[in-house]
């Protein structure tokens, strides 16, 4: 069965910090997804990327950054330069199979919650 | 109006009573989805549907039936709630193909709360 662990449970900065949510998944098939959303404190959930398990190049977009490592069955998730409009609680999420199967069931992690302070 | 809509917002209600939420979308996606959060348990899948003929049990279908009155509309209900079961709920929809295939977009979801 398909598994995410987020071990932080809440991370605490000060603006302009950067900060780092890990992610640890578990999966015996060869092709995945993994996603992070973005639940801000209104309570909404805003994906933020989609990499798939064939593509192991990191990307960044912003101030924000994800580095995959099937290696190590990881995709982290970097916030340079930290601001207050950054603080939400970031779920890394999981899919098994490719598209049209029982691709579309996301497995999510627990969440990390991060603190902005100014 | 939201893509994905779900009503109600917040709904406060006792233990043994009957609940429905219900979600509506305009994205035009075959797929709809329901999951429950709980702090600390991220967000878990209670149903989901790939057509309006196809309904399937999630991880913790326990305690919850569906029911997908058309393409655009998928509904979640407790027959009879019990406090365990209070928590935010949220529906979503995806496309089965595609570039924006695998990608959940979320309603704003429904708090609720059994006394």
């Amino acid at each position: 069965a398909q598994k995410v662990t987020q071990a932080q449970t809440e991370i605490s900065v000060v603006e302009k910090e950067d900060v780092t949510l890990d992610c640890v998944y578990e999966t015996r098939d060869t092709t995945y997804y993994l996603f992070w959303y973005k639940q801000p404190p209104s309570g909404e959930l805003v994906f933020l990327i989609r990499r798939n398990s064939f593509d192991e190049q990191n990307e960044i977009s912003g101030r924000y950054s994800w580095n995959f490592q099937k290696s190590t069955s990881s995709f982290n998730f970097t916030i340079t330069a930290s601001q207050v409009v950054d603080s939400a609680v970031y779920f890394c999420a999981l899919s098994e199979g490719r598209y049209g199967a029982a691709g579309n069931k996301l497995t999510f992690g627990g969440g990390t919650r991060v603190l902005v302070k100014p | 109006d939201a893509d994905v809509t779900q009503t109600p917002r917040n709904r406060i209600t006792k233990t043994g009573k009957r609940i429905m939420l219900e979600c509506s979308q305009t994205k035009g996606h075959d797929r709809m989805y329901w999951y429950r959060q709980d702090p600390g348990l991220g967000l878990r899948l209670i149903y989901y549907s790939f057509d309006v003929k196809d309904i399937n049990k999630g991880e913790i279908s326990d305690g919850y039936s569906v029911s997908r009155q058309a393409q655009a509309k998928f509904s979640l209900s407790l027959e009879s709630a019990i406090p365990n079961q209070t928590a935010l709920y949220f529906c979503a929809t995806s496309e089965e193909q595609g570039p924006g295939a695998n990608v959940l977009t979320f309603g704003a979801g429904s708090r609720l709360t059994v006394l």
